[in-house]
């Protein structure tokens, strides 16, 4: 079946950096991604939705300037933390949407830990 | 706007028994898809079933099965014979075009040898 690879699966940074988060199509084109959020046993957050060749829409109450996604191409759409601060910390997912048959597809999950 | 509720934070079931997780819903959506998913400790999404809103059939998937009742906006998951391995959190979801998730809490199950 069709795969979505996040990378990295973790990362640690410190205080005041930014990190990039890729969400990668490996064997469809995604003309559409979604990236959520999650704290440690709750629900997955919508953060923003993720057009190739478009600006990204953000759910309500996110920062977009603190959270940039980017979907360059069919197959990549990355999450940039800036400016990170350690209640950015959390478990980021990014979902793959099929442009033919509209299957959706999650990532692995990226967790990520701010000093 | 939509909303899923899951009201047991946890269910705990024995091995090779039945188990029904709750999901009630809420949209003002005509056409809406309502989905499964279990997420392991490894936190992985892994899709379970699927049931649109204008199918009459309640969906199965091997030992999974929805049962779905849209007058009253639920949407159970039963997994039968519980295996050791369904251990894991559950979400119920909902969308109303393909693709846009909202979650609900997630129930944590647990199931005994």
């Amino acid at each position: 079946g069709a795969v979505v690879s996040q990378h990295p699966s973790r990362v640690i940074c410190k205080s005041g950096t930014s990190v990039k988060i890729e969400c990668r199509s490996l064997d469809f084109q995604a003309t559409t991604m979604f990236w959520y959020r999650q704290f440690p046993k709750k629900s997955l957050m919508l953060m923003a939705t993720s057009n190739e060749g478009s600006k990204a829409t953000y759910e309500q109450g996110v920062e977009k300037d603190k959270f940039l996604i980017n979907h360059a191409s069919l197959t990549l759409s990355t999450l940039t933390v800036t400016s990170a601060h350690p209640e950015d910390s959390s478990f980021y997912i990014c979902s793959a949407l099929t442009s033919g048959n509209r299957e959706l597809f999650f990532g692995e999950g990226s967790r990520l830990t701010v000093l | 706007a939509q909303k899923i509720t899951q009201t047991q934070p946890g269910m705990f079931v024995q091995e090779k028994e039945a188990v029904t997780l709750d999901c009630t819903y809420d949209t003002s959506d005509q056409s809406y898809g309502l989905f499964w998913y279990k997420q392991p400790s490894s936190g992985e999404m892994i899709f379970l079933i699927y049931q649109g809103s204008y199918d009459e059939q309640n969906a199965t998937e091997g030992r999974y099965s929805l049962n779905f009742q849209k007058a009253r906006k639920s949407a159970n998951l039963v997994i039968s014979a519980s295996q050791l391995g369904d251990s894991a959190m559950y979400f119920c979801a909902i969308s109303p075009s393909y693709g846009k998730l909202t979650f609900g809490q997630g129930t944590i199950l647990t199931v005994h040898p």
